[in-house]
C-alpha cells in the first residue's frame, strides 16, 4: 500500500527565509507525486507535480520540488518565503493509471507560520 | 478559470439525518472523488466515480454512504444515517484524464454532526 510520510508537523521561517518541506513516499513503483497547499478556509490548491522525466520540477508561486528516487522523497523548497506563504502544505501520492479514476493518498501535512 | 465548488459551505446536522453534500465538478471533468478531513487529520480518500459508476472507494466508504451523478453538472455524496464521527471537511475533487492524474478540489463543506 502506498504512504506519504511528512516528518514536520510545523514549520516557522522568517520571511525571506529559504524553506524546505520533506515528504518521503512509500509506492512499489513509480509515482505521481504532488504538492498541495491549503489556506485556511480554502480548498486544497496544485502547487506542482510529477510524473516522469526532470527530478526537479518548478511549480506556482515560486516553489519547487525534486524527485530523488534513492531516497524516496520528494521535497518542496522555495529560496525565498513570503508571509502569503503561511498555510497547511500536503505532500500526496498517486498511482499511475489510465481509464478509472485513482486515489490520492496525503501525508498529514507541514503547517508553515512565517514571521514578519 | 474554471473550479469545483461545494455546497453548503458548512452543514449541520443531528446524529442519525441523512445528508446531502453537493458539488460541481469543472464541466469536462470525467473523473470525480470525495475526500474527508476530520480536523487535525489527513485527507483520506473516500471514493472515485467516473462513467456513472463507482471506480474505487475505501474502507470508510461503507453502506452510510453513496455517490450520485443525478445530472449533468452536480456529483453528491449523501451519508445515510449520520455518526458523530462523520464530522469532517469533506472536498470533493475532479479530473479531466487519469493520464497525469491532476485533482482539482472544492472548497470543502464542513459537516458538523451534534
Amino acid at each position: 500500500a502506498q504512504s506519504v510520510t511528512q516528518p514536520d508537523i510545523h514549520i516557522t521561517v522568517s520571511e525571506g527565509a529559504s524553506l524546505e518541506l520533506r515528504c518521503n513516499y512509500s509506492y512499489g513503483a513509480t509515482p505521481y507525486l504532488f504538492w498541495y497547499v491549503q489556506s485556511p478556509g480554502q480548498g486544497l490548491q496544485l502547487l506542482l507535480k510529477y510524473f516522469s522525466g526532470d527530478t526537479l520540477v518548478q511549480g506556482i508561486k515560486g516553489f519547487e520540488a525534486e524527485f530523488k528516487r534513492s531516497q524516496s522523497s520528494f521535497n518542496l523548497r522555495k529560496p525565498s518565503v513570503h508571509w502569503s506563504d503561511a498555510a497547511e502544505y500536503f505532500c500526496a501520492v498517486g498511482p499511475f493509471s489510465s481509464g478509472s479514476a485513482r486515489q490520492l493518498t496525503f501525508g498529514s501535512g507541514t503547517q508553515l507560520t512565517v514571521l514578519p | 478559470e474554471p473550479e469545483v465548488t461545494q455546497t453548503p459551505s458548512h452543514q449541520v446536522t443531528q446524529m442519525g439525518q441523512e445528508v446531502i453534500l453537493r458539488c460541481v465538478p469543472i464541466s469536462n471533468h470525467l473523473y470525480f472523488y470525495w475526500y474527508r478531513q476530520i480536523l487535525g487529520q489527513k485527507v483520506e480518500f473516500l471514493v472515485s466515480f467516473y462513467n456513472n459508476e463507482i471506480s474505487e472507494k475505501s474502507e470508510i466508504f461503507d453502506d452510510q454512504f453513496s455517490v450520485e451523478r443525478p445530472d449533468g453538472s452536480n456529483f453528491t455524496l449523501k451519508i445515510r444515517s449520520t455518526k458523530l464521527e462523520d464530522s469532517a471537511m469533506y472536498f470533493c475533487a475532479s479530473s479531466l484524464s487519469t493520464w497525469d492524474n491532476e485533482q482539482f478540489f472544492g472548497p470543502g463543506t464542513r459537516l458538523t454532526v451534534l
